[in-house]
């Protein structure tokens, strides 16, 4: 069974950085692409960044570059994203997302994890 | 990028009614569409992928159809348990976006 789960959210004050994890499991991580999908209280989904399956290739929404970086561990199956400078339209509750199978769209999700950023 | 409009924002449905959802993208997409279901507090669920690929697992009663900028999501006879908000997304080019949700509530 495919397991996605995040951890690492929680409240900090804008400007300050946070560390998200996924570990994943029941499948082979190193064959897929991975992605990071966020949802602001209410509002709809954002796909926010991505990375290739050796992590040698990134996409981000502009929305996010230059402050948020995508990474992965194959050994350790887990997917990381480092969130820099952060501003409170940041908030959000953020899904680590398996890709179908290099494709881009989502068919596995995580629970979430929710970031809020407010002094 | 590519907006991609649903229609409607949401509709009231009873169980068994036949419902069908529109997704509508700024240019085309081919047929690099997928649609998803998420239910409150839930985490977003993958139904169906390349348009009109259901995605294992998902109830034979979801179908989709469309390529190029027009796309369809049609539940045959709506459950209790489709009672949710539907989200198409495009994966055709960068940055991967998402349409604002159709949500399915009980008429």
């Amino acid at each position: 069974e495919v397991q996605l789960v995040e951890s690492g959210g929680g409240l900090v004050q804008p400007g300050e950085s946070l560390g998200l994890s996924c570990a994943a499991s029941g499948f082979t991580f190193s064959n897929y692409w991975m992605n990071w999908v966020r949802q602001a209280p209410g509002k709809g989904l954002e796909w926010v960044a991505n990375i290739n399956h050796d992590g040698s290739e990134e996409q981000y929404v502009d929305s996010v570059k230059g402050r948020f970086t995508i990474s992965r561990d194959n050994a350790k199956n887990s997917l990381y994203l480092q969130m820099n400078s952060l501003r409170a339209e940041d908030t959000a509750v953020y899904y680590c997302a398996r890709d179908q199978l290099s494709s881009g769209n989502f068919a596995y999700w995580g629970q979430g994890t929710l970031v809020t950023v407010s002094s | 990028d590519i907006q991609m409009t649903q229609s409607p924002s949401s509709l009231s449905a009873s169980v068994g009614d036949r419902v069908t959802i529109t997704c509508r993208a700024s240019q085309g997409v081919n047929s690099w569409l997928a649609w998803y279901q998420q239910k409150p507090e839930k985490a977003p669920k993958s139904l169906i992928y390349a348009a009109s690929t259901l995605q294992s697992g998902v109830p034979s009663r979801f179908s989709g159809s469309g390529s190029g900028t027009d796309f369809t999501l049609t539940i045959s006879s709506l459950q209790p348990e489709d009672f949710a908000t539907y989200y198409c997304q495009q994966y055709n080019s960068y940055p991967l976006t998402f349409g604002g949700g159709t949500k399915v509530e009980i008429k």
